[in-house]
C-alpha cells in the first residue's frame, strides 16, 4: 500500500487560527494534490502541483495556500481559519494517473 | 466543464449476491478510469483502473467495463461480503490535463 501520510488526522481550531496540515510521501512521486471532501461527498480538488516549485490551484476555489519545496513534502496553509472552512481534507499523490491517498485530516473550525 | 456522476447515491445488496455500480462521465477526452473505496473515516482506496484502449478489466472479485460509446462505467463486485460496504467513487483522468475529477459516491450497503 501507498506510504503517504497526513497530520493531523483531527483537529479542532477557534476562528482566525492560522493552521497549517501536513502532507508526505515517501515514493518519489512528482505530483501531488490536495482534495476538500464533506462527509459522504464527492472530492474537489483545491491544489496540485507537478513537481518542486510547481503549485497550481484546482477545480473547487480555496482560501487556503500551498508550498512544494521538497519533491515529498506538500503542506496546505489556512492564514485565518472559518467554520466555512470545516471539512476533510485529503492529500494524494500520484504515478502513471493512479492516485494513492493519506487518511485526511478532519478539521472542525469553531 | 468536466464531470463524472453517479447513477445511484446509495446500493444495498444481499450479503453473496453481485453488486454493480454504475458511472457516466462527460469528457469523452478522459482516457483513463479509476475506481476507489472509501470507508468510514479513511481515504480513497485503489480498487481498479482501466485505460481507454480497453473495455474491460478484471481483478479478484471485481470486474470494470468501459463504454467509451455512452461514456459509462461499472464497477461489479462479485459474491459481496460485509468488508465491501464503503462509499465507492468513480474517477476520470484525461492525460492531458493530468488532473483525476471524482464523482459523487455510492454509498453500498450489505444486508446479512
Amino acid at each position: 500500500e501507498a506510504d503517504i501520510y497526513q497530520t493531523p488526522r483531527y483537529l479542532v481550531i477557534g476562528t482566525g487560527k492560522k493552521i497549517t496540515l501536513e502532507c508526505s510521501q515517501t515514493m518519489g512521486h512528482d505530483k501531488m494534490y490536495w482534495y476538500q471532501q464533506d462527509p459522504g461527498m464527492e472530492l474537489h480538488l483545491i491544489h496540485y502541483s507537478y513537481g518542486v516549485n510547481s503549485t497550481e490551484k484546482g477545480d473547487l476555489s480555496s482560501e487556503s495556500t500551498v508550498s512544494r519545496i521538497r519533491t515529498e513534502h506538500f503542506p496546505l496553509t489556512l492564514e485565518s481559519a472559518r467554520p466555512s472552512h470545516t471539512s476533510q481534507y485529503l492529500c494524494a499523490s500520484s504515478q502513471r494517473g493512479r492516485a494513492f491517498f493519506g487518511q485526511g485530516t478532519r478539521l472542525t473550525v469553531v | 466543464g468536466e464531470s463524472v456522476g453517479l447513477h445511484l447515491p446509495t446500493l444495498s445488496v444481499q450479503e453473496g449476491d453481485n453488486s454493480i455500480i454504475n458511472c457516466a462521465y462527460s469528457n469523452s477526452a478522459s482516457d483513463y478510469f479509476i475506481w476507489y473505496k472509501q470507508e468510514s473515516g479513511k481515504g480513497p482506496q485503489f480498487i481498479i483502473d482501466i485505460r481507454s484502449n480497453m473495455d474491460k478489466r478484471q481483478g479478484q472479485r471485481v470486474t470494470v467495463l468501459l463504454n467509451k460509446t455512452v461514456k459509462h462505467l461499472s464497477l461489479q463486485i462479485a459474491a459481496t461480503q460485509p468488508g465491501d460496504s464503503a462509499v465507492y467513487f468513480c474517477a476520470e483522468n484525461n492525460q492531458g490535463a493530468q488532473k483525476l475529477v471524482f464523482g459523487q459516491g455510492t454509498r453500498l450497503t450489505i444486508n446479512p
